[in-house]
């Protein structure tokens, strides 16, 4: 069973930019999370997405946004890129069925750097 | 959501037994509690889970006292490669629209 996928890996833009990052989850799971990761602020909840429909939203500026497609495919948008935006933004996938809370899976990253 | 209180790191020898724990005081009725592990520049990977009493699986043990305002994640003879970040969650089963909110988490350093 493929994994979560992130692409691109790795992105460098300037200030002013704009930049989309994708995430394909794992098949069959139809709830995608967002977070971003620096070393100051640690794991932050973006948003999570389920079925097209974002359910949560957390504490970002309205220059991040995002999209969930009828295959739960999933991309972020982050406009007017500042320096304070560097950091490594993961995504999670999870079945909500079953027992017991959701387990989250993440993919390995997509590493964008502000200039 | 419930509140996690972790320490921010521990440090351990190789073959010693690790335990972890986590405060979360206002753990709601529904609410289970998972671990994760990351590595630099990887993404947060599941331990494990449980709800009460005790889980074990092949790589870690979880505690749960009858109260369930704490847990501890313990993790048998610990080797090099369990260096990494340890993160506590408290959530609810499959409650919609959950966000998951990570804390500042425990860095555990292995040293031989």
């Amino acid at each position: 069973k493929a994994g979560v996928t992130q692409t691109p890996r790795y992105l460098i833009k300037t200030r002013g930019q704009q930049v989309t990052l994708s995430c394909s989850p794992i098949s069959g799971h139809r709830s995608v999370s967002w977070y971003q990761q620096t070393p100051g602020q640690g794991l932050q909840f973006l948003f999570e997405y389920f079925s097209e429909t974002q359910r949560n939203k957390g504490n970002f500026p309205g220059r991040f946004s995002g999209r969930q497609f009828s295959n739960s495919r999933s991309e972020m948008n982050v406009s007017t890129l500042e320096l304070g935006d560097s950091a490594l933004y993961l995504c999670a996938s999870s079945w909500t069925g079953g027992s017991g809370a959701n387990v989250l899976t993440f993919g390995a990253g997509s590493r964008l750097t502000v200039l | 959501l419930a509140k996690t209180t972790q320490p921010i790191s521990m440090d351990s020898y190789e073959g010693q037994e690790v335990n972890i724990t986590c405060s979360h005081n206002n753990i709601a009725t529904n609410d289970y509690i998972t671990w994760y592990q990351q590595f630099p520049s990887q993404g947060p990977r599941f331990i494990i889970q449980g709800y009460k009493t005790k889980v074990t699986n092949e790589v870690a043990s979880l505690f749960i006292p009858a109260d369930r305002k704490s847990s501890t994640l313990s993790l048998p003879r610990v080797s090099l490669s369990d260096t990494a970040v340890y993160y506590c969650l408290v959530g609810g089963a499959n409650q919609a629209g959950t966000a998951l909110i990570f804390g500042k988490g425990t860095t555990l350093s292995v040293s031989s």
